[in-house]
């Protein structure tokens, strides 16, 4: 089916391993983020990519690895997971421009033992 | 420093009262999008706007440039539309309030 899809959608890891949540779109958007939505401060950007092999940090970079070697993927990688990024995290895409309509995936919830 | 402020944080409202939600910002943007998240998680873009209103059935978005504020109105609102309310604004990112909860009881 066409669409922004995420996975896993729920993860629980311990502190210090490594983590990496999988984002696939089906559109050929050219803009993906990766927000992460916390309680008492909404979505905050963590990383965005424009273009394949082009990506840029957000408000909320550190901990976190990005990489974007295909248009439809962009995957976000904890390399050492920390209790502080347990949190819900939303893949979006948008069309060409960026300041488009942004579709969101559903969602990762990832807790941090 | 919160670039988006929305009010209320929360909202319980009557089945066919008229709602409205505020946003003001302090950056200049390129663009602002109101979005719904309804309680499983999922997030849908309502609207996005750059000047004046839209209107989409019983959602009606309004932008002040000039005041940076811009607000949300359902008319006629429904327990289905009880979600939370989230504006964002995209200078050279997006950044985005923390929502209105509201609630539609019947």
């Amino acid at each position: 089916d066409a669409g922004i899809t995420q996975s896993p959608r729920y993860k629980i890891t311990e502190t210090g391993r490594q983590v990496t949540l999988m984002c696939h779109q089906t559109w050929s958007h050219s803009y993906m983020f990766w927000y992460r939505q916390d309680l008492g401060h909404g979505l905050r950007l963590i990383y965005y990519s424009a273009a394949a092999d082009i990506t840029d940090k957000g408000e909320v970079p550190d901990g976190y690895v990005v990489s974007r070697s295909k248009t439809e993927n962009f995957p976000l990688t904890l390399e050492s997971a920390t209790r502080s990024q347990t949190s819900v995290y939303f893949c979006a895409s948008t069309r060409p421009g960026g300041l488009d309509t942004q579709y969101f995936g559903p969602g990762t919830r990832l807790t941090v033992l | 420093k919160n670039e988006v402020e929305q009010s209320p944080q929360n909202l319980t409202a009557q089945e066919g009262e008229f709602i409205t939600i505020n946003c003001s910002y302090s950056v200049g943007i390129s663009a602002l999008h109101w979005l719904q998240q309804h309680p499983g998680g999922g997030i849908v873009s309502l609207f996005m706007l750059s000047s004046g209103k839209k209107k989409h059935g019983r959602l009606i978005a309004t932008i002040n440039i000039q005041e940076k504020h811009s607000s949300l109105h359902i008319t006629a609102s429904h327990p289905r539309d009880s979600a939370v309310y989230i504006c964002a604004v995209r200078d050279n990112q997006f950044y985005f309030g923390t929502g209105t909860s509201l609630t539609v009881i019947p």
